[in-house]
């Protein structure tokens, strides 16, 4: 069964970096978008990007361009987020997601089929 | 950026009832829209994409329908597991996908 397994949370001071993972099994990680959404505590949803595991081509939303950097180790399965300068509003919970792809008609759909667990990120000094 | 709205906010529905839950894009996403249901402390499960085809094992009671800029989610028949926080997204405006603010459905 598909599974996406996320990091430990993690705590950062303001300025700092932190580089979140998540780990796929069950499916050809080359075959699917890997992308990433964060949701700060009680709010909604934010996408921040995609990689494409094959090629390791990426797309990072406007809002973290220049602070975002999206990677993967197709050895390990495991895609990687990162996130620099790191800010207090950058508290959330980080979701790695898997982009749709259909088998049959060879189509890729820009929302989400399996979602990892989360990794809770803290940003306090 | 397109932006989502949801309304209403919260939905306050007794077991069994039916709950309509609206979606409006700021212009239009023609069907590229999908619904997620996110549970407290779970991460969010597709259920809609398409407008109006449901995920791989999503019950029957979840319909969505609309194009355009206007879209709704019913549940026909509201399950004790069905209260939670529902979430439209558009992704028709590529690479800019967007989520609405989200619509919590919460037993009266």
């Amino acid at each position: 069964q598909v599974q996406l397994v996320q990091s430990g949370a993690e705590v950062k001071k303001p300025g700092a970096s932190v580089k979140v993972s998540c780990k796929a099994s069950g499916y050809t990680f080359t075959g699917y978008y890997m992308h990433w959404v964060r949701q700060a505590p009680g709010q909604g949803l934010e996408w921040m990007g995609w990689i494409n595991p094959n090629s390791g081509g990426t797309n990072y939303a406007q809002k973290f361009q220049g602070r975002v950097t999206m990677t993967r180790d197709t050895s390990i399965s495991t895609a990687y987020m990162e996130l620099s300068r790191l800010r207090s509003d950058d508290t959330a919970v980080y979701y790695c997601a898997r982009g749709y792809y259909d088998i049959l008609t060879g189509y890729y759909g820009n929302y989400f089929d399996y979602w990892g667990q989360g990794t809770l990120v803290t940003v306090s000094s | 950026e397109i932006v989502m709205t949801q309304s209403p906010a919260t939905l306050s529905v007794s077991p069994g009832e039916r709950a309509t839950l609206s979606c409006r894009a700021s212009q239009s996403v023609s069907s590229n829209l999908a619904w997620y249901q996110q549970k407290p402390g779970q991460a969010p499960r597709l259920l809609i994409y398409g407008a109006s085809t449901r995920a791989t094992g999503i019950p029957a009671r979840f319909s969505g329908s609309g194009s355009g800029t206007e879209f709704t989610l019913t549940i026909s028949s509201l399950q004790s597991e069905d209260f939670a926080v529902y979430y439209c997204q558009q992704y028709n405006n590529w690479p800019a996908l967007t989520f609405g603010g989200g619509t919590k459905v919460e037993i009266k």
